[in-house]
């Protein structure tokens, strides 16, 4: 089993709409949770952080953590064709970045 | 701030011959960097974690003799691939964490990654 696993893409909306990503976890003593935003050629940029239970809003997007669940989503809201990108969950732990295998998304004009 | 170089930031070279590959931190300090490894349509696969001043800590499979890494400063730490052959062909990435690791710190700041080709 990986330690992060993404819902398989791509994931293709309408500029405007919400796109919704979701993000698993194995270890639970995994202590905070990412996610990454990679253009195509480019390395991974740092867009939503959370460590916490609940909710966390930053703009458009909002980072959704359950631990229980072991359950880590991304919203992004009113999509826009800039967002097209491959998006990357990862989970920390004792320092180290687990990567799940990314989801793509498209938002069409 | 928190930005990290790499250079080069592409290189071709001839099978059997070795390249290095610089990581910086510019506006930072950071006493452990990670890199990574990149295929194509793939994801981001840990290779070793470096600590300034001590051995790099490799992951299960990347063979420590192949892929150099030193940590020689709080800023700068190095990845040298020795002998590549055409598989070692990849998209390698190297990621930084500031010194003081709390809070808002805690984040890895990435580079721009360095695209390997090898013929």
């Amino acid at each position: 089993q990986k330690e992060v696993e993404q819902n398989s893409g791509p994931l293709s909306v309408p500029e405007g709409a919400i796109a919704s990503l979701n993000c698993t976890y194995s270890d639970r003593v995994s202590q905070s949770f990412f996610w990454y935003r990679q253009y195509s050629g480019k390395s991974p940029e740092l867009i939503m952080s959370i460590y916490s239970n609940g909710d966390k809003e930053d703009g458009r997007f909002t980072a959704q953590l359950n631990k229980a669940s072991q359950y880590v989503s991304l919203l992004i809201r009113d999509s826009q064709p800039s967002d097209s990108a491959t998006y990357l969950c990862a989970a920390r732990n004792d320092y180290k970045l687990s990567f799940g295998a990314g989801t793509t998304v498209t938002v069409r004009a | 701030g928190a930005v990290v170089s790499q250079h080069p930031s592409w290189v071709i070279c001839k099978s059997g011959t070795s390249v290095k590959i610089e990581c910086r931190s510019l506006d930072f300090q950071a006493t452990t960097m990670f890199w990574y490894r990149q295929f194509p349509k793939q994801s981001l696969m840990l290779m070793a974690t470096s600590n300034e001043g001590s051995k790099a800590t490799y992951e299960q499979g990347v063979e420590k003799d192949k892929f150099l890494i030193n940590h020689a400063s709080l800023t700068l730490s190095t990845l040298t691939v020795t002998s590549a052959h055409p598989e070692d062909s990849s998209f390698y990435i190297c990621s930084a964490r500031p010194v003081l690791g709390k809070g808002k710190y805690n984040e890895q700041f990435f580079g721009p990654g360095t695209r390997l080709t090898v013929l």
